[in-house]
């Protein structure tokens, strides 16, 4: 089973990037990352994943690391909407459900 | 459009209470999901269905058991209420199973059991 270690806080000033790491290292060759974000008393928002190659939308970047085990997140410039609890994610399992850990919380400052 | 939605938002209740929260998608996926979150905001799943057939079973009580009339909907019934079933209840869709599909959330139901 994969699990991913990230830092449980985070700050950043709004209109710079935002960079969340995670560490992965347990994560095996076909086993996705994802990163979900959760605003206050709301239900978490899928934001991106990846496998092996770096990917980007609309919301933010994925950069995984060649031996994949550890990714960031990037925010290329928050806003203080960005203001959340950001979970790294790896399924697990046979079922190959989502673990969720506590995630980090990034506050964005004006 | 709301995508996932849930009833109720809230919900009070005394210790030893039956009740329900429903879950609905309007998203056309064939695999849904309760998850638990806690005071200390771990997010655990519960449950998941797959064209209603259920597919994850965590360790739960018996007290709590889904319901899938059809592919949008994903009710949760739990019996005899306890304190510590107090948290938020999210439920949750994907087309496809999970592991490589993204998971559209509900707003959440915050149960209070007194």
């Amino acid at each position: 089973d994969a699990k991913t270690t990230q830092p449980p806080s985070m700050d950043c000033a709004e209109g710079r990037a935002a960079n969340l790491p995670c560490n992965h290292s347990t994560i095996s060759g076909n086993e996705y990352v994802y990163w979900y974000r959760q605003i206050h008393s709301q239900g978490p928002q899928y934001i991106i994943h990846g496998l092996k190659n770096n990917e980007t939308n609309e919301m933010a970047s994925l950069i995984i690391t060649e031996d994949r085990k550890s990714s960031t997140l990037i925010l290329p410039h928050a806003t203080l909407r960005d203001t959340a609890v950001y979970y790294c994610i790896a399924p697990a399992g046979n079922n190959r459900k989502l673990i969720w850990g506590l995630g980090t919380s990034l506050a964005v400052n004006p | 459009d709301t995508a996932v939605s849930q009833t109720p938002k809230y919900l009070v209740t005394q210790m030893g209470n039956d009740k329900s929260i429903k879950c609905e998608q309007n998203l056309g996926h064939d695999t849904m999901y309760w998850y638990k979150q806690d005071s200390k905001k771990f997010l655990k799943i519960m449950f998941s269905y797959n064209n209603k057939e259920l597919i994850i079973n965590e360790t739960v009580p018996n007290r709590f058991s889904p319901k899938s009339p059809d592919k949008a909907h994903l009710n949760l019934h739990i019996n005899s209420l306890e304190l510590g079933d107090s948290a938020v209840y999210f439920c949750a869709s994907s087309q496809g199973q999970g592991s490589h599909s993204e998971q559209f959330f509900g707003p959440g139901t915050r149960l209070t059991v007194l």
